[in-house]
């Protein structure tokens, strides 16, 4: 199975901050990658897909970048409701696997 | 609008049996599979598998191989999946999602609780 490792695990930042979190796959993956952010409480929502396609309705400060082993996800600019856990996923290879996730706090 | 709308709490004890319903609407169902993720507390989501919509193949993680079947009723959209052998570790929220075969997750159910507890 494919690993996928997120750094940080956790992080703080203030409304319109920059927020920059990383995911490292086990083996090649190409761009099949996606972002999700969790709420408390609530389900997964998707944010990007195919590593830096934006999924439709999602704000534009959300992006995404990368291939092969190597992606990141940034915010450019931290609002109110984006403090939220994040995770990447991949579904270049079953079983699809899923990154152990970014806790974005308030500083 | 395209939703998913998941059973209630199930509170089992380990060896138990559990079924778990998934009710589609707002969309073509047969055009899409549903998945099955699983998610720990404090963890990351799991994926445990799919049932394509279109006909009914599943396909299931190694890790719940066995354990696991995936149904669906096309007059009622509905998909539901069985967990078998319950233990105290299957304690998680259970979400089912709606991909195709590439595992894209672009609409997720409230999520169901299973409890499993001596």
């Amino acid at each position: 199975d494919i690993q996928m490792t997120q750094s940080p695990s956790s992080l703080s930042a203030s409304v319109g901050d920059r927020v920059t979190i990383t995911c490292q796959a086990s083996q090649d993956i190409d761009i099949f990658l996606n972002w999700y952010v969790q709420r408390p409480g609530k389900a997964p929502e998707l944010l990007i897909y195919d590593a830096s396609s934006l999924e439709a309705g999602v704000p534009s400060r959300f992006s995404g970048s990368g291939s092969g082993t190597d992606f990141t996800f940034t915010i450019s600019s931290l609002q109110p409701e984006d403090f939220a856990t994040y995770y990447c996923q991949q579904y270049d290879k079953s079983p699809p696997s899923f990154g152990g996730g970014t806790k974005v706090e308030i500083k | 609008q395209v939703q998913l709308v998941q059973s209630g709490t199930a509170v089992k004890k380990p060896g138990d049996s559990v079924r778990l319903s998934c009710k589609a609407s707002g969309y073509t169902f047969s055009s899409y599979y549903i998945h099955w993720v699983r998610q720990v507390p404090g963890q990351g989501p799991e994926w445990m598998g799919f049932i394509n919509a279109d006909g009914g193949n599943t396909r299931y993680g190694p890790r719940f191989q066995g354990r696991v079947t995936m149904a669906m009723d096309t007059s009622t959209n509905t998909v539901y999946m069985d967990v078998s052998g319950l233990r105290s570790e299957d304690t998680a929220m259970y979400y089912c999602t709606r991909g195709l075969v590439s595992a894209i997750f672009d609409v997720w159910g409230q999520g169901t609780v299973v409890a499993v507890s001596s």
